[in-house]
């Protein structure tokens, strides 16, 4: 069965540490992957995302992930995190069938910032 | 282009009453999901469209909900005779895609529903 895993319920930085937060899928294709945040109350925003190609993709904020066929993970990374980091990040794959994406999320892992 | 917007954000009800919410997906998507996402989870998937047709639906969506998408507009999802457990975060997203093709999901704010 399809599914992602966010080992990491909580992670908590220093303001202008580096920040990789992991993700591992279980997908039996090709998997179209994208990491989305939430700031509490709201939507989710896409940060990035990863269809095919190149599998260090570049992403908004200065947010970057890498592509691991033999891990099935999709990490996120940053080099240094700002305090408006502070967030929610969900890791999801595109369940491709039928010729649309359902996404399959994460549970999650919850960012927080010290100053 | 002002993203995809929903209606209303912040509904409470009690139970055995019956809600509905709206989504405005970006103009010209085609393609339209909801999400049902309950505190500390990720979303999970409850349907899609594509235009006006309803293509999946999960088993997660009961007899008691219902969505709409007419004329491949707006959405509505409504929920007759609301329970506790219907209490969650309604997440709409909206994509454009060729047929047999993938796309990137971009999504609403939610509407939060508490049901007393």
């Amino acid at each position: 069965a399809q599914s992602v895993t966010q080992p990491d319920i909580h992670i908590t930085v220093s303001e202008g540490a580096s920040l990789e937060l992991r993700c591992n899928y279980s997908y039996g294709a090709t998997p179209y992957l994208f990491w989305y945040v939430q700031s509490p109350g709201q939507g989710l925003q896409l940060l990035l995302k990863y269809f095919s190609g190149d599998t260090l993709v570049q992403g908004i904020k200065g947010f970057e992930a890498e592509f691991k066929r033999s891990q099935s993970s999709f990490n996120l990374r940053k080099p240094s995190v700002h305090w408006s980091d502070a967030a929610e990040y969900f890791c999801a794959v595109g369940a491709f069938s039928g010729g649309y994406n359902k996404l399959i999320f994460g549970a999650g892992t919850r960012l927080a910032v010290h100053p | 282009d002002t993203g995809v917007s929903q209606d209303p954000r912040h509904k409470i009800t009690k139970r055995g009453q019956n809600v509905t919410f709206r989504c405005d997906p970006i103009s010209e998507h085609n393609r339209l999901y909801w999400y049902r996402q309950t505190l500390g989870q990720g979303p999970e998937f409850l349907t899609y469209f594509q235009n006006e047709a309803q293509l999946e639906k999960s088993r997660l969506l009961s007899d008691r909900f219902s969505a709409e998408r007419p004329k491949g507009s707006f959405s509505t999802l409504e929920i007759q005779r609301t329970e506790q457990g219907d209490s969650a975060m309604y997440l709409c997203a909206s994509s454009f895609g060729l047929a047999g093709g993938t796309d990137t999901q971009y999504f609403g704010p939610g509407t939060r529903l508490t049901v007393l």
